[in-house]
């Protein structure tokens, strides 16, 4: 079955660096990506949409300069976490969409703790 | 605004046992469901979907039923199992003007099969 890669699985950074996440799309296309962060025990909230060739769409609250995203290829998207600080410490997840209309394949997440 | 909401944080059950796992939505404009599994840092994994247009989707010992009338959905493992402890989530499909579709998660409810 279609599989979404996801690296890193765990990151630590200082306060103030810029942390990437990246998300492939093995065996298929993803024209379209999407980004998840989920805090502790809470439900996975959707960050932005990524399209291919494009400017990602973000959700309402989320700060498209803080969070870049980048979609230079039908395999491959980027999250960037800009100047990190503590309360971006969280789980991140992304998911393409996989042919079917209602078909979505996640990554295995990124844990990222800022320190 | 959660759209997606699971009112059970926990569920307990003994193995062999069914558990119902049970979903609520605000959303009539929802046309698509899904349950997802997800274990401790990694991605959910897909479970089982139903349609709005129907109201019972089996396969195996997982069975989704949907009310639409009453907004609610419900996942039906039997017989549990020990490996089925983890948390789940359903989802929730919005298909908006241009042909995209959104996922919303429910905040999610942690099962654990007791021997």
């Amino acid at each position: 079955g279609a599989v979404v890669s996801q690296h890193p699985s765990r990151v630590i950074c200082k306060s103030g660096t810029s942390v990437k996440i990246e998300c492939r799309s093995l065996d298929f296309q993803a024209t379209t990506m999407f980004w998840y962060r989920q805090f502790p025990k809470q439900s996975l909230m959707l960050m932005a949409t990524s399209n291919e060739g494009s400017k990602a769409t973000y959700e309402q609250g989320v700060e498209k300069d803080k969070f870049l995203i980048n979609h230079a290829s039908l395999t491959l998207s980027t999250l960037t976490v800009t100047s990190a600080h503590p309360e971006d410490s969280s789980f991140y997840i992304c998911s393409a969409r996989t042919g079917t209309v209602y078909g979505y394949t996640f990554g295995s997440g990124t844990r990222l703790t800022v320190v | 605004d959660q759209q997606v909401k699971q009112n059970s944080p926990s569920l307990s059950v003994q193995e062999g046992r069914i558990s119902i796992l049970n979903c609520d939505y605000t959303n009539s404009m929802f046309d698509y469901f899904l349950w997802y599994k997800k274990y401790p840092a990694e991605g959910p994994t897909f479970l089982i979907s139903i349609s709005s247009i129907k109201d019972k989707n089996e396969d195996g010992r997982f069975t989704v039923f949907l009310n639409k009338s009453a907004k609610h959905l419900s996942l039906h493992i039997v017989p549990s199992q020990p490996g089925d402890s983890a948390v789940y989530f359903c989802a929730a499909i919005f298909r908006y003007t241009g042909g995209g579709n959104k996922l919303t998660f429910g905040t999610g409810t942690q099962l654990k099969v007791e021997l």
